[in-house]
Order: C-alpha cells, then structure tokens, then sequence
C-alpha cells in the first residue's frame, strides 16, 4: 500500500471549517483513500473512502486532487467533539476484502473554542 | 447504526498465562480482523480472517497468537504464555456487508477494544 504523508497537528475554531491534507504521492490506480479518526483512546471510527471522485456523507467530505497524488478531508463545522487523530490510508485490494490497514501517526486535530 | 462489541474491556493477566479476547461483528460481515496499539504508538495489523480461516498475518502475528470463530459469532484472539510487552489495546474489526454486491472496498468498522495489561 502507497504511504502517507500528514502534518502532525493542527488547530482549528470551533464552527468553522476543517480541512484536513495528506498526500499519496506513490498511489496506484486500484488503491482507494480513506480516513479514519480516533477519539482519545477508542476504537478508529471510520469517516469516509474514496478512489477518484470527491466523496461527501454526514460526516464529512473528501477533496482528491485530479493526479490522485493527495487528498483533503473537510469537516464542515468542526465541534470540541471532533478533537481526535486523523489517519490517512491508502489500501489497496489485492487481497480482496482482507487486506490489513495501515495506520501512521495521523494529525492530531485540535478544535479550539 | 450496528457495533463491533470487544469483551472484556480491561483484561489484567499475570504474564505467562493465556489470555482470550472476544469479539461480537457486525451481523452479515464477512471479514474480521484484528489489531493492536501499545500505548503512545501507531495502530498495527495483526490478522484477517475470512471464510473461517487466516487470510492475512503481519509479522507480529506468531506462533503465540491464534483466531477462531467457534460458534459462528464470536470472534476470538488468543495469545498464549503473555508476555510483559503484549500490554496493549487490542481492537477487533470487521466490514464486507453480505448486503453489498461488492465486498473488498467496504471500509472496516472498529470496536473500542479489550485493554490488555500484563503483570
């Protein structure tokens, strides 16, 4: 699977919009982008996946640049809850639906009140 | 929205000993996996399991680990003889709705994990 890259921390106010980068400069044609995020010490909570087209669901929306080589996830109007790390994933499906995610150090979103 | 349960949440073990950590899927999915993270440290793959048997292992995964499904709901990790460094959180995930027609993009839903720490 393609690495990512993601700064380490961010701020954001609280009722405005988070956007989120990540780039995936080495991403393959069959390998799909998805974000997961986790709160303190819970379970990852999956967002959002996407392979080519932007993507948007209740949660949040994903930006991928034409060349595939990076992605934005936008949270509309970030809330103190949505203070977590966020993961990049790149994953590819060679493996048919088993193959393992691979989590780096993500971005630590701060929202601020 | 249906949810990955892990039990227990807090396992305290005395090292040596053999632990089971347990997992309910999400009903309909076909494929589970397992992961943990050492405190302060990445979330690491450890296995998938598909059709009742391993599909993939990352190197973590030796000889003390072992999965199963016994009763065709649980899904079980075991680790044999523990050791002081298997202290960790170990979440169970799943995905592959049976609903959808196409399963190997489906995203993985995570549980919030058994904090295993080894005395």
């Amino acid at each position: 699977d393609a690495k990512t890259t993601q700064p380490p921390s961010m701020d954001c106010a609280e009722g405005r919009a988070a956007n989120l980068p990540c780039n995936h400069s080495t991403i393959s044609g069959n390998e799909y982008v998805y974000w997961y995020r986790q709160i303190h010490s819970q379970g990852p909570q999956y967002i959002i996946h996407g392979l080519k087209n932007n993507e948007t669901n209740e949660m949040a929306s994903l930006i991928i640049t034409e060349d595939r080589k990076s992605s934005t996830l936008i949270l509309p109007h970030a809330t103190l809850r949505d203070t977590a790390v966020y993961y990049c994933i790149v994953r590819g499906h060679s493996g048919g639906g088993a193959d393992g995610l691979t989590f780096g150090k993500g971005t630590h979103l701060i929202i601020q009140p | 929205e249906p949810e990955v349960t892990q039990t227990p949440s807090h396992q305290v073990t005395q090292m040596g000993q053999e632990v089971i950590l347990r997992c309910v899927p999400i009903s309909n999915h076909l494929y589970f996996y397992w992961y943990r993270q050492i405190l302060g440290q990445k979330v690491e793959f450890l296995v998938s399991f598909y059709n009742n048997e391993i599909s993939e292992k990352s190197e973590i995964f030796d000889d003390q680990f072992s999965v199963e499904r016994p009763d065709g709901s649980n899904f079980t990790l075991k680790i044999r003889s523990t050791k002081l460094e298997d202290s960790a959180m170990y979440f169970c995930a799943t995905s592959g709705s049976q609903a959808q027609n196409y399963y190997s993009n489906q995203p993985q839903h995570f549980g919030d994990g058994t904090r295993l720490s080894i005395l």
